[in-house]
């Protein structure tokens, strides 16, 4: 079945760039879109950006001037590069699948920890 | 603050059925499917409702959805103390154009 994988350091300095990798196996890529969630400790769920395999984005507003959302056919993965992150940044990211109006398939979620 | 409210917790005994609310601070229910998410501790999210009232492939009957309006609820009927979970909804801003995510609800199961 299909299976999500999130990479990335767990540790970001202040002002610097969170950078992480999820990568898709057992099924297909093409055709669906792919969103990066994000879930600060004991807080509730922020969908940062979507993107599909052709390359359409999407981002929430609040975060927009900040994220950049890429993917890479090839080796059916997309990344999300964060920048000028503070500590409210540090969470739990999450990749998952955006298919039909719902995400349906989750990675198991990588914690980002923004400290110096 | 989410543009969908959910009420942070609920709770009720095993065997009880328990309604969880997600209601829109406008019409963005109107015209998008909501669904809905089930977080046990230390997992992700495992998604549990979709189309409003759909359920994936093995996910138990006893989990239930609906849409009126600007309004959706969930419903678990038969409560295991397997169910203890945030739950939250979620659902496309049109006006936003941004995918939005409820509060989360705490279910308790006493």
């Amino acid at each position: 079945q299909v299976q999500l994988q999130e990479s990335g350091p767990g540790l970001v300095k202040p002002s610097g760039t969170l950078s992480l990798n999820c990568s898709v196996s057992g099924g297909p890529f093409n055709f669906y879109y792919w969103s990066w969630i994000r879930q600060p400790p004991g807080k509730g769920l922020e969908w940062i950006a979507y993107i599909s395999y052709s390359g359409t984005s999407n981002y929430n507003p609040s975060l927009r001037s900040r994220a950049a959302i890429s993917v890479d056919t090839s080796k059916n993965q997309f990344s999300l590069r964060l920048n000028s992150v503070t500590a409210a940044d540090t969470a739990f990211y999450y990749c998952a699948r955006l298919a039909h109006g719902r995400h349906d398939i989750w990675g198991q979620g990588t914690l980002a920890t923004v400290s110096s | 603050q989410s543009v969908l409210t959910q009420p942070p917790s609920v709770s009720a005994a095993p065997g009880q059925k328990v309604t969880i609310s997600c209601s829109a601070s406008s019409s963005i229910m109107g015209d998008n499917f909501v669904s809905w998410y089930q977080q046990l501790p230390g997992t992700a999210p495992k998604l549990l409702i979709y189309d409003n009232n759909k359920r994936p492939s093995g996910i138990p009957d006893r989990f239930s959805g609906s849409k009126s309006g600007t309004s959706a609820t969930l419903g678990i009927t038969g409560l295991q103390t397997g169910d203890e979970a945030d739950y939250y909804c979620g659902t496309w801003d049109s006006n936003l154009s941004s995918w939005v995510f409820g509060g989360g609800t705490k279910l308790t199961v006493l």
